[in-house]
Formats: structure tokens, C-alpha cells, sequence
């Protein structure tokens, strides 16, 4: 079965400073992996997705994720961090040739002035 | 201009009642999906229509009927609402399923559901 972990509920950092947003994936095949943002009362947003390509993928905003395979990571980083990044972000894995997206329990990030 | 569109993005009724949220997409994609967004932020997949047809359907209660009467809209009835239904509902769609398709999801903004 596939799944993903977000191993931090909430991450708080202060404006400029990086952000690291942890995410681990079970998977018994190559997985698509993939990063939402949700700002309140908002739908959901792709950040940036994974798909066997490079293992760096950079994303809107400034964020990137980097896909490890021996760790099964894809942790989704940005140099530094701007107020309207507050948000929730959800990590989703695919199986290749499964049509279902999982989708972890979220980070919510806070940023301070 | 709105790409996924739902109505209403509140919704508040009492236990028992019957109720339908509305999906449309101005998109021109082919597969829509209904999500279901519990308290804690966890989102779960419930339906998703490719072309009119279902294509998944997670275990549901049949208390909940997806119709979708074009690839242009997926509408969610729920039938005899229950305390446990109360959650955020997004509508989202996309170009195409799985491998063949763009994963790229387009979310609506929600319907906030609260039974009583």
C-alpha cells in the first residue's frame, strides 16, 4: 500500500529565515510524489510534483523538493520564508499505474514577523 | 473567471435532511473528483468521474450519490445527513487518470458542511 508521512504538524519559523517541511513515502513501486498548499478557506494548489525525472524538482514560489530514494524522502524546502507562505502543505504520493492520490495529514506552517 | 466552482461554500443543516453540494469546472478538463476534508485537515478521496463515468469510488456510505451530468460538472447528494458527515467537501478536477492523465489537480474553494 502506499503511503506518506508528514512527520510535523505544525512548523513555526520567522520570516527569512529557511523552511524544512519533512515528508516520508512508503511505496512498493516507483511513486509520483507531490506537494499542495492550502491557504485558508482555499482549495488546494500543486506546489510541485516528482515523477521520475530529476531528483531536484523546483516548484512555484521559490520552494523544491528533493526525492531520496534511500531515505524515501521528498522533503519540500525553501531558502527563505515569506509571510504568505503561511499555509497548510500536504505531501501525495501516486503508485505508477494507480489512479488514487494519497494524501498526508498536512503541515501547518506559521510564520512570524 | 472561477476555474472549479462549487455551491454553496457554506452549507448548515440538521441531522437527517437530505442535501446536494454542485461542482463545476470551466476548464475543459475530463475527470472531476469529490474529497472529503475531515477536522483534523485529512483529506480522502470519495469519488472521481472520468467523462461521466465513475472511476473511483472509495468506501463510501451509499447515503452519498455523485451525478455528474456532464464532463463539465460532478454534484454530490447526500442522503439523511449524520453528525459524522459534517466536514469540508472539495470539488477538484484534472486533465485525464493516473498514468495517462496530468496529475495536476484544480481545486475549488469548499463547501463547509456542519450537521447538527
Amino acid at each position: 500500500a502506499q503511503s506518506v508521512t508528514q512527520l510535523d504538524s505544525h512548523v513555526s519559523v520567522s520570516e527569512g529565515t529557511p523552511v524544512l517541511l519533512r515528508c516520508n513515502y512508503s511505496s512498493s513501486y516507483s511513486p509520483s510524489l507531490f506537494w499542495y498548499v492550502q491557504h485558508p478557506n482555499k482549495g488546494l494548489q500543486l506546489l510541485l510534483k516528482y515523477t521520475s525525472a530529476a531528483t531536484l524538482v523546483k516548484g512555484i514560489n521559490g520552494f523544491e523538493a528533493e526525492f531520496k530514494k534511500s531515505e524515501t524522502s521528498f522533503h519540500l524546502t525553501k531558502p527563505s520564508a515569506h509571510m504568505s507562505d503561511a499555509a497548510e502543505y500536504f505531501c501525495v504520493v501516486r503508485n505508477t499505474g494507480f489512479q488514487k492520490l494519497v494524501f498526508g495529514t498536512g503541515t501547518r506552517l506559521l510564520v512570524s514577523p | 473567471d472561477t476555474a472549479v466552482s462549487q455551491t454553496p461554500k457554506y452549507l448548515v443543516t440538521q441531522m437527517g435532511n437530505d442535501k446536494s453540494i454542485k461542482c463545476e469546472q470551466n476548464l475543459g478538463h475530463d475527470t472531476m473528483y469529490w474529497y472529503k476534508q475531515d477536522s483534523k485537515k485529512f483529506l480522502k478521496i470519495m469519488f472521481s468521474y472520468n467523462n461521466k463515468e465513475l472511476i473511483i469510488n472509495e468506501t463510501v456510505p451509499n447515503r452519498f450519490s455523485p451525478k455528474s451530468p456532464d464532463k463539465a460538472h460532478l454534484n454530490l447528494h447526500i442522503n439523511s445527513l449524520e453528525l459524522g458527515d459534517s466536514a469540508v467537501y472539495f470539488c477538484a478536477s484534472s486533465f485525464g487518470t493516473g498514468n495517462r492523465g496530468n496529475e495536476k489537480l484544480f481545486f475549488g474553494s469548499g463547501t463547509q458542511l456542519s450537521v447538527l
